[in-house]
């Protein structure tokens, strides 16, 4: 599968929209973007995924670039609720491969 | 969340204990998955099973061993362990284990072995 990176630590405003990147430059034609994330010391939560097109669901937003080599995860209203470490996961097989994610910090 | 269901959610054993862990998804799903999640490391897959079938053994020491009596339930059985097998152990389900199959993962059972 192939690696993806993603900034570390973000920090977002109560209220305001959270903007999560990430890149996966060696991304194959057959491989999902997927997004979950982490609450502490709970099972991963599934967001969103998508292939090519941009999706949008009732937690959040999925932006792929044209050429599929990055992509933003937006929640469009963070809560206090949403922090966690979000993952960004490129795969085309069950090897759910979790990297290190972006530590997300919703402030009051 | 109910749909994939983990018990115990957290165990304490020593070296030489026998323990099971058990994991239900309630999903209709066909395909279930044991992860290993340690500290500061990646998820690591152990273990799928497709329609009761295992599918995919990741190079996992022998002291762990899986077992899948039906699409709904899957254990995980636990013999001599060693500290460093101290982790979150993870169970997911998907629809039937196809490429790009979203998996729905549990809470999770936290292992401490002393």
């Amino acid at each position: 599968d192939a690696k993806t990176t993603q900034p570390p630590s973000m920090d977002c405003a109560e209220g305001r929209a959270a903007n999560l990147p990430c890149n996966h430059s060696t991304i194959s034609g057959n491989e999902y973007v997927y997004w979950y994330r982490q609450i502490h010391s709970q099972g991963p939560q599934y967001i969103i995924h998508g292939l090519k097109n941009n999706e949008t669901n009732e937690m959040a937003s999925l932006i792929i670039t044209e050429d599929r080599k990055s992509s933003t995860l937006i929640l469009p209203h963070a809560t206090l609720r949403d922090t966690a470490v979000y993952y960004c996961i490129v795969r085309a097989n069950n090897d759910m491969r979790f990297g290190a994610g972006t530590r997300l910090t919703v402030k009051p | 969340e109910t749909g994939v269901t983990q018990t115990p959610r957290h165990l304490v054993m020593g070296m030489t204990n026998k323990k099971s862990l058990k994991c239900e998804q309630h999903l209709g799903h066909n395909a279930m998955y044991w992860y290993k999640q340690s500290a500061k490391k990646p998820l690591e897959l152990m273990f799928v099973y497709n329609f009761k079938e295992q599918t995919e053994n990741n190079s996992v020491p022998s002291r762990f061993s899986p077992e899948c009596p039906n699409s709904s339930h899957l254990f995980l059985h636990l013999h001599t362990l060693q500290p460093e097998d101290s982790a979150l152990y993870l169970c997911a389900s998907s629809q039937d284990g196809a490429t790009g199959d979203t998996q729905y993962f549990g809470p999770g059972t936290r292992l401490t072995v002393l």
